[in-house]
């Protein structure tokens, strides 16, 4: 089984460029998370999606950041434009639900962003 | 109050010891509480989860819960060099299956 696959692994831009990165979650998993970690801290939830609506933006910084799943399936998280402050690795989740909840996430490899 | 809280360390074992590393927790509700390792440069990967009160032993590793005190730790027995890495305490908050992590504690086992 094919995990959660993300891309760029890495990117480093100029602040105020934009910026994307996307995620292809496991097959059947209908929840999609994204998280951003910064150095030394855990990961902070930005957004979590049930299949294609979004249940939990309430922490995604909505003046400069915005994402999307469509189909259900894939999803894309954008930047625009990227502040110096931004630079983390985004990482992207996908869980199951069994009959006590959720068993846990699987995350992708990550995204780490640089922004200069 | 952080909704989770977990010693940052580093914590340090010997090579064959057991390592145990604690977490704590302020919402009373939480049902689900997951324990990740990360290594460095690498995305987090889950290694235990516990929903009921006591002990659950898979392996080298047992996690632990008391919800009266509102606490999980894990445990690692005869700890190895490879499990050198941040370990980070996840619990299940409010609706639906939002995880909120703590942020971590490192772990190093010294041979």
């Amino acid at each position: 089984e094919a995990g959660v696959v993300q891309s760029p692994r890495y990117k480093i831009i100029e602040k105020k460029q934009p910026v994307a990165f996307w995620c292809n979650p496991i097959s059947g998993h209908n929840t999609l998370y994204w998280y951003r970690q910064n150095l030394g801290q855990g990961p902070e939830l930005l957004i979590r999606y049930e299949n294609e609506e979004a249940v939990d933006d309430s922490q995604l910084p909505k003046d400069r950041f915005s994402a999307e799943r469509l189909k259900g399936v894939d999803s894309t998280l954008k930047i625009q434009p990227a502040e110096l402050g931004d630079s983390a690795v985004y990482l992207c989740a996908s869980s199951s639900e069994g009959r006590r909840g959720n068993y846990g996430y699987t995350f992708g490899s990550g995204t780490r962003l640089t922004v200069v | 109050q952080k909704e989770v809280e977990q010693n940052s360390g580093p914590l340090s074992v010997p090579e064959g010891a057991i390592a145990s590393l604690n977490c704590t927790y302020s919402d009373r509700g939480s049902q689900s509480f997951f324990w990740y390792r990360q290594y460095s440069g690498k995305s987090p990967e889950l290694i235990m989860f516990i929903y009921s009160n006591g002990d659950k032993e898979d392996g080298r590793f047992t996690a632990q819960l008391n919800k009266a005190s509102q606490y999980v730790s894990l445990l690692i027995r005869d700890s190895q060099p490879s499990d050198s890495a941040t370990y980070l305490c996840a619990v299940n908050v409010g609706y639906g299956n939002k995880l909120v992590f703590g942020a971590g504690t490192i772990l190093r086992v010294k041979s």
